[in-house]
């Protein structure tokens, strides 16, 4: 079956930590993002990428580094320079051009620091 | 600057019951609204909203846009205790590459 594969889906970071989280897709779609979700505030954009080798800032991308060498694959690095790092990360495709049916998510990896 | 809201934040109804949440929206050259469910991980697609007036339904779940107030509502008829989530409100404009969220509405619904 298609779709999008996130890991791990709990990660515990320690303080000045880098960690890397995954995202997989097998659905071929050019776009990916990745939001992070707290509590009260929806999903913010961190980052995205239309196509291989190229990506965007989105929202709140400082602290934050991905990589697009792979269409299937689009991992995100929650560097130590992001300050509030735990919370819910979600990474989303879509197919362009858009069809009517939205985005694609992943099931999601909650970050804590420890 | 693009922003989504969605109102009430927090709603809790008992089963049988009939909701409407709401979302207004403020974005540049709009494409479309989308509306989202999420349980426990991943929002689960709903709607695709992009023209004035027509309602799309699913089931006991029904949408629809008005452009010239600037808004949406999702409604759910005879809710169940399977309704019970995170609805976000979602829109797209044609100059932007991605989505503007909602903070959401968190639906509650007791046996």
């Amino acid at each position: 079956d298609g779709g999008i594969t996130q890991s791990p889906k709990y990660l515990f970071r320690k303080e000045g930590q880098n960690v890397t989280l995954s995202c997989e897709q097998n659905l071929n779609h050019d776009a990916m993002y990745w939001y992070r979700q707290d509590p009260g505030q929806g999903l913010r954009l961190i980052y995205y990428s239309q196509i291989v080798n190229d990506f965007q800032k989105g929202d709140i991308a400082e602290g934050y580094s991905v990589s697009r060498e792979k269409k299937e694959s689009f991992p995100l690095t929650v560097t130590s320079a992001q300050k509030n790092p735990t919370a819910f990360y979600l990474c989303a495709s879509n197919l362009e051009p858009r069809l009517n049916y939205g985005y694609t998510f992943g099931s999601g990896t909650r970050l804590t620091v420890v | 600057e693009d922003k989504v809201v969605q109102s009430p934040l927090s709603l809790v109804v008992h089963e049988g019951d009939t909701v409407t949440l709401n979302c207004s929206y403020e974005v540049t050259n709009f494409r479309s609204l989308l509306w989202y469910k999420q349980e426990k991980k991943a929002p689960t697609f709903l709607f695709m909203l992009t023209s004035s007036g027509i309602e799309k339904k699913s089931g006991r779940l029904s949408s629809i846009l008005d452009k010239k107030e600037l808004s949406s509502i999702l409604n759910i008829t005879a809710t169940q205790t399977g309704d019970s989530a995170i609805y976000l409100c979602a829109v797209e404009g044609y100059n932007n590459n991605d989505m503007r969220f909602g903070a959401g509405t968190r639906l509650t619904v007791k046996p």
